[in-house]
């Protein structure tokens, strides 16, 4: 089975522009959670969708916003970029059934805003 | 304020012998904790997790400990070998928000 798959892969950007990422979870996984990841830190939890809904929402702006789709793939949208916002965008998915909780990453979109 | 805390930033062992890595948590409302290996340019990788009701899980050379009444948890690794060599982050489950919250790892060498 196919695991977490992300695109793109690199993508570099101007402040001000807006950016679309993209997430496909493992087949059968209804959960998807996008991570922010900055050097030298673990991953930061911005937002977790389960069944198309939003279920939990970390401390970022507004500017960040996501959806999930029928087929349970995800996109997340970051508006109005700042310099800051450079780093390592992960996704993660899991089934978020029975009694476990694990969370698989995919390889992650390493975006540049310049 | 850093619910999760990985205070050691590395760590290296011999091949062959025991890597103990550990984690701190402030919140004892988390249900669920994890590890994760992470290389560079790549997504964490799985490792192993443990519910809070447990104190122990073990899955072939990683066993994970849980001392609740500490707020702690390890990573056993053994017998370590130069391919675990990476970064490991711990990570904690609110089960009020579905937040998982990570460390900030720790860098794991294993010499040959």
């Amino acid at each position: 089975d196919a695991g977490v798959t992300q695109s793109p892969t690199h993508l570099i950007k101007t402040r001000g522009q807006h950016v679309t990422l993209r997430c496909s979870p493992i087949s059968g996984h209804k959960s998807v959670s996008w991570y922010q990841q900055v050097l030298g830190q673990g991953p930061q939890f911005i937002f977790q969708y389960y069944e198309k809904e939003e279920r939990g929402r970390g401390n970022f702006p507004d500017r960040f916003s996501a959806r999930q789709f029928p087929n349970y793939s995800s996109e997340l949208n970051v508006n109005a970029l700042l310099l800051g916002d450079s780093a390592l965008y992960l996704c993660a998915s899991s089934s978020s059934g029975g009694s476990t909780y694990e969370q698989y990453f995919g390889p992650g979109t390493r975006l540049t805003v310049t | 304020d850093q619910q999760v805390k990985q205070n050691s930033p590395s760590l290296s062992v011999q091949e062959g012998r025991i890597s103990i890595l550990n984690c701190d948590y402030t919140n004892s409302m988390f249900d669920y904790f994890l590890w994760y290996k992470k290389y560079p340019a790549e997504g964490p990788t799985f490792l192993i997790s443990i519910s809070s009701i447990k104190d122990k899980n073990e899955d072939g050379r990683f066993t994970v400990f849980l001392n609740k009444s500490a707020k702690h948890l390890s990573l056993h690794i053994v017998p370590s070998q130069p391919g675990d060599s990476a970064v490991y982050f711990c990570a904690a489950r609110d089960p009020g928000t579905y937040k998982y919250i990570f460390g900030t790892g720790t860098r794991l060498k294993v010499l040959a």
